[in-house]
């Protein structure tokens, strides 16, 4: 199976900042990454997919670059509602997997 | 609008099983895949299975190949997983959550989700 390893595990950031969160794959996945947020005590909810293409009312803020191995989830400027736990998942293999989660905090 | 109604939180010993449900809603049912994520507390997300709605197919992850078993009943909109052999490990919130389509071709990333069924497998 494809291992999908995120780094840091986690990251203090100020609102107003940049946060770049990265997610390496062991085998390419192509273009084939999603990003999901998730807040304490909710449940998941779909950012980007297909690498770079935000997913229905997802703010500009959030872009998603990369592909084969190699990918990233950059939010430009934080705001209060952006701190959470994001996860990337492939959805070019089977089983698909995710990423252990990046936890964005203040 | 697309919602995904699960059923409730459930309390099991080991060696049990338990079967949770899952009724979509806001569009027709057997045009997208439904996909079983499951979250141990304090962990992340792990990928169980998904299945077809339309012809019942499913593919399950290695690791719960021997036990776990989705099914579908078309006629009462519901897809339903069920886990055997239940260990404390498995002690989590399992989700179901559907699989997006375009216009042409389905993906396997999920755009709606449930809002989970707590487990508990404890003697």
């Amino acid at each position: 199976e494809i291992v999908m390893t995120q780094s840091p595990v986690s990251m203090s950031v100020s609102p107003g900042e940049r946060a770049s969160l990265s997610c390496r794959a062991s085998q390419s996945v192509s273009n084939n990454v999603a990003w999901y947020q998730q807040k304490p005590g909710q449940t998941p909810r779909l950012v980007i997919y297909g690498t770079s293409t935000r997913a229905t009312g997802v703010p500009a803020r959030f872009s998603g670059s990369g592909s084969g191995t190699e990918f990233t989830l950059t939010i430009s400027s934080l705001q209060s509602e952006d701190f959470a736990v994001y996860y990337c998942q492939q959805h070019n293999n089977w089983p698909l997997t995710f990423g252990g989660g990046t936890k964005v905090e203040i | 609008q697309v919602q995904l109604v699960q059923s409730g939180a459930e309390v099991k010993k080991p060696g049990a099983s338990v079967k949770v449900s899952c009724t979509p809603s806001g569009y027709t049912f057997i045009n997208y895949y439904i996909h079983w994520v499951r979250q141990a507390p304090g962990q992340g997300l792990e990928w169980m299975a998904i299945v077809n709605p339309n012809d019942g197919s499913t593919r399950y992850a290695p690791q719960f190949q021997d036990r776990v078993t989705v099914t579908r009943d078309t006629s009462a909109g519901t897809v339903y997983m069920e886990l055997s052999s239940l260990r404390s490990e498995d002690t989590a919130v399992y989700y179901c959550a559907r699989g997006s389509c375009g216009t042409t071709r389905c993906y396997n990333y999920f755009d709606y989700w449930g809002l989970g069924s707590l487990v508990t497998v404890s003697s």
